[in-house]
């Protein structure tokens, strides 16, 4: 168990470039979440999903994001148009639903937009 | 609303020293809280946990939190501060119905020599 893994670690993009990261989950559990977190704050809930279906989002998470995970497994963040608003930390956790809910965090990835 | 407050933006402390940070939550029934470190460009590293039954609760590097429900407050302690724990702890609370973490803004750490 290598625990969660996140992918790119970098980002720096341009003004209305899509980007896309990608979390890889502690192999057992079933509950994945993504946060993100900008300069001086903590982690904001964005959205979570148990095995392959999503079952929450944030109003934080505009029409502009979109998250998957197709397959229960690992999970993909879309950020369509990005803004320099988007620049931020993009925290995944992930979780095994077994009456407690602790949350493991990957490294993030940290978004640039210029 | 359900809201964690770290009141601390940062405390410095020396080396050898002990530490006290500060955690108020506000939550409609009984939470889940948790304390977290983050260092530079890192994510998230759990330090303990609270659910239930013993309100001192040990986690790992030597820190210990105590949960008193009459205060709202969820403290992270620490008797002897080693240079290496300068980083950002946060205070959170969860799971909320949709099993969503709510983390404070985070208070950050400087340890001195």
């Amino acid at each position: 168990d290598t625990g969660v893994s996140q992918n790119p670690r970098h980002k720096i993009t341009k003004r209305g470039q899509n980007v896309t990261f990608r979390c890889d989950p502690i192999s057992e559990h079933n509950r994945l979440y993504w946060y993100r977190q900008t300069l001086g704050q903590g982690p904001e809930f964005l959205t979570y999903f148990q095995n392959e279906a999503q079952l929450e989002k944030s109003r934080l998470l505009s029409d502009r994001f979109s998250a998957e995970r197709p397959k229960g497994s690992f999970s993909t963040l879309e950020i369509q148009r990005t803004e320099q608003g988007d620049s931020a930390m993009y925290l995944c956790a992930s979780s095994l639903v077994r009456g407690e809910e602790t949350q493991y965090f990957g490294p993030g990835t940290r978004l640039l937009v210029l | 609303a359900q809201s964690v407050t770290q009141p601390d933006i940062h405390i410095t402390v020396s080396e050898g020293a002990s530490l006290e940070l500060r955690c108020n939550y506000s939550y409609g029934a009984t939470p889940y809280l948790f304390w977290y470190v983050q260092s530079p460009g890192q994510g998230l590293q759990l330090l303990l946990k609270y659910f239930s039954g013993d309100t001192l609760v040990q986690g790992i590097k030597g820190f210990e939190a105590e949960f008193k429900r009459s205060q709202s407050s969820f403290n992270l302690r620490k008797p002897s501060v080693h240079w290496s724990d300068a980083a950002e702890y946060f205070c959170a609370v969860g799971p909320l119905g949709g099993f969503k973490t709510i983390f404070g803004a985070g208070t950050r750490l400087f340890v001195k020599a």
